[in-house]
């Protein structure tokens, strides 16, 4: 079975101050992590995937197999960071067809 | 490029009944994915088709169905409706054809409310 823990479902920060929003995940085979964001009034979107290592909008995220964890960061929130985050699993290269696991979600809110 | 298309985006139902949402993916996506969406749950998988064929299929009763037509438009059905069933239906497409799981791409969902 394969389970995705976000154990925030609310996080408040203010402008400019670093910010970690944590995922952990279970898995027994080969995971493909995700964070997706849906931002007021808008679809949910793709933020980034641990495959392709990049920094999307200052936001990175590191897969750490050992800690079964995928937490995003981020060195300065902004304002128009505030959003629903979702991580989510998948099984890399199996026949996962369109199904990924998604956590419950964390809340950000960034004060100005 | 147009985003993924559900309609209708909001509808009331009364339990036994049954209802049927339509998805239009990307154009160009083939892959087509449900999921279901409510405060308790959260988001969980429906099913995913690909050229007409389920290819996965998540832990809901046969009540929930799905088909998709040969221009990789989608619909899902469920019947005898519960009150359990209220929810928002989430449709996204992904233009990844080979295993796993490319960028899922969603729609901005339709909200069934069943009475």
């Amino acid at each position: 079975a394969q389970r995705v823990t976000q154990p925030e479902k609310l996080l408040s920060v203010f402008k400019g101050a670093p910010v970690e929003l944590k995922c952990n995940y279970s898995y027994s085979g080969s995971p493909e992590l995700f964070w997706y964001v849906q931002y007021s009034r808008q679809r949910l979107q793709l933020l980034l995937r641990h495959i392709s290592r990049e920094s999307i909008k200052g936001f990175t995220a590191d897969l750490n197999k050992g800690e079964t964890s995928f937490h995003l960061k981020k060195p300065f929130a902004q304002e128009e960071d505030s959003a629903m985050y979702y991580c989510a699993l998948t099984n890399a290269g199996g026949t996962s067809y369109g199904k990924l696991t998604f956590g419950q979600g964390t809340i950000l809110t960034v004060h100005p | 490029k147009a985003g993924v298309t559900q309609t209708p985006r909001y509808l009331i139902k009364t339990r036994g009944q049954q209802v049927t949402l339509s998805c239009s993916p990307i154009s160009g996506h083939r892959s087509v994915s449900w999921y279901q969406q409510t405060p308790g749950q959260g988001l969980q998988f429906l099913f995913e088709y690909f050229s007409e064929t389920q290819r996965n299929k998540g832990n809901f009763p046969g009540r929930f169905s799905g088909r998709q037509f040969s221009n990789s438009r989608s619909e899902m059905n469920v019947s005898t409706l519960e009150l359990g069933d209220s929810a928002l239906y989430l449709c996204a497409s992904s233009l990844r054809q080979a295993k796993g799981t490319g960028e899922l791409f969603f729609g901005e969902g339709s909200r069934l409310t069943v009475l």
